[in-house]
């Protein structure tokens, strides 16, 4: 079974600030089944990345998502107040990582 | 629009059964490329994988719920269901249905859920 281990666990920035999270697996996972979920409280997931690189609809083009193999990385180049959620990354539909919350500083 | 509904008690007594339902509108259960899940989040905690169904019936469960876990499928309602049996408070979340999408292209075969319901608290309590 192939674990998730997402960091930092609470990431503190301040609006218009770069994001960077991180995701490792505990074996390779083929980049195509590895996506990001944004959550805010009171809210269902909402699917911002799959395919490791690639947006969902809608999602604004400051979210982006990169790695490969064991290593994944979610960027969010500039922080809006909404951006500030806790995000979530899950490998094949199936296992998710622990989550980063990204707050505000 | 695709829209997902979970319905079924809010309260449910320790070691009883947990039984919850989902029910897709707007689009068809039975159509290929797509399986149908639930996910759980216990309060102010992550998210976990339960298991996920596709229309013909075929199964898989998360390892580590797997013996207490049935999904079922009822693609004439256009509904599909989880039973948890022998609850704790350990079972005590909200649990959400999704639609797990399952996509090939001529390179790669994508997995991941994009649509999902707003999610129903269950409480195990006596």
């Amino acid at each position: 079974e192939i674990v998730l281990t997402q960091s930092p666990g609470t990431l503190s920035l301040s609006p218009g600030e770069r994001a960077t999270l991180s995701c490792r697996a505990s074996q390779s996972v083929s980049s195509s089944y590895l996506a990001w979920y944004q959550q805010k409280p009171g809210q269902a997931p909402r699917l911002l990345i799959y395919g490791a690189s690639s947006r969902a609809t809608g999602i604004p083009d400051r979210f982006s998502g990169s790695g490969s193999g064991t290593d994944f990385t979610l960027t969010i180049s500039r922080l809006e107040p909404e951006d500030f959620a806790v995000y979530y990354c899950q490998q094949s539909g199936k296992t998710f990582g622990q989550g980063t919350k990204v707050e505000i500083k | 629009q695709l829209q997902l509904q979970e319905s079924g008690p809010g309260l449910v007594k320790p070691s009883e059964t947990l039984s919850l339902t989902c029910t897709v509108s707007g689009g068809s259960i039975s159509t290929s490329s797509y399986y149908w899940g639930w996910i759980r989040q216990p309060p102010g905690k992550g998210l976990e994988w339960i298991g996920s169904i596709y229309y013909n019936g075929n199964t898989y469960y998360n390892p580590s719920l797997k013996s207490r876990v049935t999904i079922s499928v009822d693609t004439s309602r256009n509904q599909f269901s989880l039973k948890l049996i022998s609850v704790t408070a350990a079972d005590t979340a909200v649990y959400y249905c999704a639609r797990r999408v399952g996509v090939a292209t001529s390179l790669y075969y994508y997995y991941f859920m994009d649509v999902w319901g707003k999610g129903t608290t269950v409480t195990v309590s006596s």
